[in-house]
């Protein structure tokens, strides 16, 4: 059973920020979150991962919240070919072996 | 590194076939994960291997699936019979501890 929560969809405009939430209120305290995109026909790339800080790679950003209940990925700059699925999971005791996938959140980024 | 390598890309087999999928993982990853992703069921976790021993097996879906890894450089997925309803695209993924999954390109069975 998922753990997450997210949107099914969004839209984006391109060159904009996209905000991509994730709600995880039964998120325990030695969980990280780990954000994950597929695009069409490709295998799912690893994004980001966080326990409580805020997190920036040259992919992203991830804000957690302080509760931890719920967070966010933005893609600072989006382009089009940021048009994919994105997964939120969460990960018992920071290990990722058994990541567990909901539906993710289709995001498509329009010219 | 050139990555996980998975093989074939594609496969088309009759049902009752014996199917075999391969995967060669990055260099000094410890972990390797096989997962099936059909639109009805998304991404499942069907196996995965630490140090090459199985580790948890509890998402193969029958006996008709066996996963092997003889070293830390090559393992096989291997369904036998294979049947209409195994189609779906394989991932094979690697990782260290505490780092993502690098996911593998995929492998698309369509049993007919």
């Amino acid at each position: 059973d998922a753990k997450t929560t997210q949107p099914p969809s969004m839209d984006c405009a391109e060159g904009r920020a996209a905000n991509l939430p994730c709600n995880h209120s039964t998120i325990s305290g030695n969980e990280y979150v780990y954000w994950y995109r597929q695009i069409h026909s490709q295998g799912p790339q690893y994004i980001i991962h966080g326990l409580k800080n805020n997190e920036t790679n040259e992919m992203a950003s991830l804000i957690i919240t302080e509760d931890r209940k719920s967070s966010t990925l933005i893609l600072p700059h989006a382009t089009l070919r940021d048009t994919a699925v994105y997964y939120c999971i969460v990960s018992p005791a920071g290990n990722n072996r058994k990541l567990i996938w909901g539906l993710g959140t289709s995001l498509a980024v329009n010219p | 590194d050139a990555g996980v390598i998975q093989s074939p890309r594609h496969e088309v087999t009759e049902m009752g076939q014996e199917v075999t999928l391969r995967c060669k993982p990055i260099s000094g990853h410890d972990y390797l994960f096989w997962y099936r992703q059909t639109m009805m069921r998304g991404l499942e976790l069907l196996i995965y291997f630490n140090n090459n021993v199985p580790i948890d097996d509890s998402g193969m879906p029958e006996d008709r699936f066996s996963a092997k890894m003889p070293n830390a450089s090559f393992s096989t997925l291997k369904i036998q019979p294979s049947e209409p309803r195994d189609s779906a695209v394989y991932f094979c993924a690697s990782s260290r501890q505490g780092y993502g999954y690098t996911f593998g390109s995929g492998t698309r069975l369509t049993v007919v």
